[in-house]
């Protein structure tokens, strides 16, 4: 596998059950991040984590639980979601998160509906 | 507030040149990156920007002016594959990225 992986690519969950995103890279990064896309609408940043460390948490509903073992591995942890937290979630990686030259690689996202 | 603005939608034509402009309101600035994002698909990096003036890499080029707040992305002799979402993006003084909502590219033949 190279670069950012993500699974699973499809998820269709009900209002009351738990489930899991997870994302690896395979691209030596040291920073991770976690997007939500909604259509038409900018990409919102979720969760940053450098070395393992989170850096950044941008207001999310603690319905989201990031985690992040080590410094190839990032999941989102999910529970009791809403109706509109229906969206693309993508992960990304870059080589550091306080650089200003570094672009981030994405993974090709998971597809989630919440019922 | 931080605040990024491109157009919604744009058509051109195969063989033709476009321009998509991008306008942005960051806490600082540490570089303007493009990504390119077909449908259904992960976004895919285009090209940076930190300093004044233009970027050339191959059929695309990208130009900033820090001072104006602003940048466009140049394609030429546009193919149709050239059919996807066009993402702005500023990076703050914190190096986070702010995002625009992205220009849809239509090419027709």
């Amino acid at each position: 596998e190279t670069g950012v992986t993500q699974t699973p690519r499809h998820l269709v969950m009900g209002m009351t059950n738990k489930k899991s995103l997870k994302c690896e890279q395979h691209l030596g990064h040291n920073a991770m991040y976690w997007y939500k896309q909604s259509a038409k609408k900018p990409l919102e940043l979720m969760f940053v984590y450098s070395l393992e460390e989170r850096v950044e948490n941008n207001s999310v509903p603690s319905r989201f639980s990031p985690e992040c073992p080590n410094s190839s591995h990032l999941f989102l942890h999910l529970h009791t979601l809403q109706p509109e937290d229906s969206a693309l979630y993508l992960c990304a990686s870059s080589q550091d998160q306080g650089s200003g030259s570094y672009e981030q690689y994405f993974g090709p996202g998971t597809r989630l509906t919440v019922t | 507030g931080q605040n990024i603005d491109q157009p919604t939608e744009m058509t051109a034509t195969e063989g033709a040149i476009v321009q998509i402009n991008c306008t942005y309101q960051t806490s600082g600035f540490n570089g303007l990156f493009w990504y390119q994002q077909h449908a259904g698909e992960a976004p895919t990096f285009l090209s940076y920007n930190v300093l004044d003036g233009l970027e050339e890499k191959g059929r695309f080029s990208s130009f900033l002016s820090r001072s104006k707040g602003y940048s466009y992305l140049l394609l030429k002799e546009l193919q149709m594959k050239d059919s996807a979402s066009y993402l702005c993006a500023a990076k703050d003084s914190n190096y986070q990225l702010i995002w625009g909502a992205g220009t849809k590219l239509i090419i027709k033949p």
